[in-house]
């Protein structure tokens, strides 16, 4: 069946480097996805990645994508405190990128100063 | 990428009543989604709201309970009908937008049931 899991909770300090992972099932997912939610806020997408892809970096924002065990991580750099939020990886089911979203659990972020 | 305003932004309501959450884009959009996140979960999806034709509803949910309409390509609403406690949740309409813009949300609604 479809399933997304992801680590439920991860502590850094400020200025180290946070890495969040996630599994999902469905190996048709054309593209994943990071969102980020903030308290009390909706989503904001964070970067997706197109399933030929290995590894996508953006900014302080590196995806590496591990197809054959189905294994996406998300590594943020120099965590700051402003990154505390909840994670969700998600994944597009079938070949588009228009299709319904699965959502693992979220990843609670807490960066200590 | 698309601008969703969701209204309302938060709402208490009796139970027994019904609310209706409106989705308003300022593009037109294909697919629009109507998810649910229950306190501390992840987001899960009710239906995909088509225009022109019926919602398709995910396992779990039902057109009675959870009536969307889909008037336009720009517009959508969701109604939480004969509210429990149990229905206390943010709920949230989401666009697919493809390419870069993946998936774009509303900012939810967190509904309270008392």
């Amino acid at each position: 069946g479809e399933d997304v899991e992801q680590s439920l909770f991860l502590s850094v300090r400020e200025g180290d480097s946070s890495v969040i992972n996630c599994t999902y099932t469905d190996s048709s997912s054309t593209y994943l996805y990071w969102y980020k939610q903030e308290p009390g806020a909706g989503l904001q997408l964070l970067t997706y990645i197109f399933s030929n892809m290995d590894m996508k970096q953006d900014q302080r924002l590196t995806v590496l994508l591990n197809k054959k065990d189905k294994h996406l991580s998300l590594r943020i750099a120099d965590t700051q405190t402003g990154d505390s939020a909840i994670y969700f990886c998600a994944e597009s089911m079938g070949s588009s990128n228009t299709g319904k979203l699965i959502f693992g659990q979220g990843t609670t972020l807490q960066v200590k100063p | 990428s698309a601008v969703i305003s969701q209204k309302p932004s938060r709402d208490i309501c009796q139970r027994g009543t019904s609310l209706t959450i409106q989705c308003q884009v300022d593009s037109q959009v294909t697919m629009m989604f109507w998810y649910r996140q229950q306190p501390g979960q992840s987001l899960t999806l009710i239906a995909t709201a088509n225009q022109g034709s019926e919602a398709t509803y995910e396992s779990g949910f039902v057109i009675d309970k959870f009536p969307i309409s889909r008037p336009n390509l720009t517009f959508s609403t969701l109604t939480v009908s004969n509210m429990s406690p149990e229905d206390s949740s943010i709920y949230l309409c989401s666009v697919a937008e493809g390419r870069d813009y993946g998936y774009t949300f509303g900012s939810g609604t967190r509904l309270t049931v008392v």
